[in-house]
């Protein structure tokens, strides 16, 4: 079995500052993929990022970045120079050939 | 336009009385899946299919059948719905494998309420 833990339910971040999501999981697999999704309030899924295991380096999009610790199975996600449309929540997901399996979510609410 | 569809958007229904949400994608994906969120627990795979005629468990496959007989449309049946069935629902579709770097599509998501 695969788990995904978000521990952190809701966050708060000032206009242009940066925010980091943790998300840690655990698989028996050693290849899996990992993804953020957002979800703003119109409850569209949308992908953010996404990470291949057997690649070290840490994946980045435009403002969002991830920091991936295989070892440690870490997979957190940084949204830096923080934008109102970035207020959402935020899914960390696990793949491992078909079966996708989702963290709790972590809220994140940008202030003006 | 590529989209899944979900239809209904919205349903309130009581216990017992059989429904189907369809759910339909126009880009030809192989793969589809239905996912439940709720508050607290994320998003749970409840079944997934690989191709026509194939589908599979997912995590939390209680009280739902699916089918799939057509490339495009893969339904979600709930024979006899109970309250702890209401959830939001979402459909997804991607051309392959996740591990094959194909992106998965999300529906708009079907408001389910079983009084």
């Amino acid at each position: 079995a695969q788990t995904v833990t978000q521990s952190q339910p809701e966050m708060s971040v000032q206009e242009a500052e940066t925010v980091t999501l943790s998300c840690t999981y655990d698989t028996s697999e050693n290849n899996y993929y990992l993804f953020w999704y957002k979800q703003p309030p119109s409850r569209q899924m949308i992908l953010v990022i996404r990470q291949e295991a057997y690649k070290q380096q840490n994946a980045m999009e435009n403002r969002f970045s991830v920091n991936f610790q295989k070892a440690a199975k870490s997979f957190s996600l940084k949204i830096s120079d923080s934008q109102l449309g970035d207020t959402a929540m935020y899914f960390c997901a696990l793949d491992n050939d078909y079966k996708l399996s989702f963290g709790a979510g972590t809220t994140v609410t940008v202030r003006a | 336009e590529a989209q899944v569809t979900q239809n209904p958007r919205y349903l309130i229904t009581v216990t017992g009385k059989k429904l189907t949400v369809t759910c339909s994608q126009n880009m030809n994906h192989e793969y589809m899946s239905w996912y439940r969120q709720d508050p607290g627990l994320g998003l749970r795979q409840i079944y997934y299919s690989m191709n026509v005629e194939v589908t599979d468990k997912g995590d939390v496959p209680e009280g739902y059948k699916v089918s799939r007989k057509e490339k495009r449309n893969f339904p979600l049946i709930l024979e006899s719905p109970s309250p702890n069935q209401t959830s939001l629902y979402f459909c997804a579709s991607s051309q392959g494998s996740l591990a094959a770097n194909n992106e998965q599509f999300f529906g708009p998501g079907t408001r389910l309420t079983v009084l």
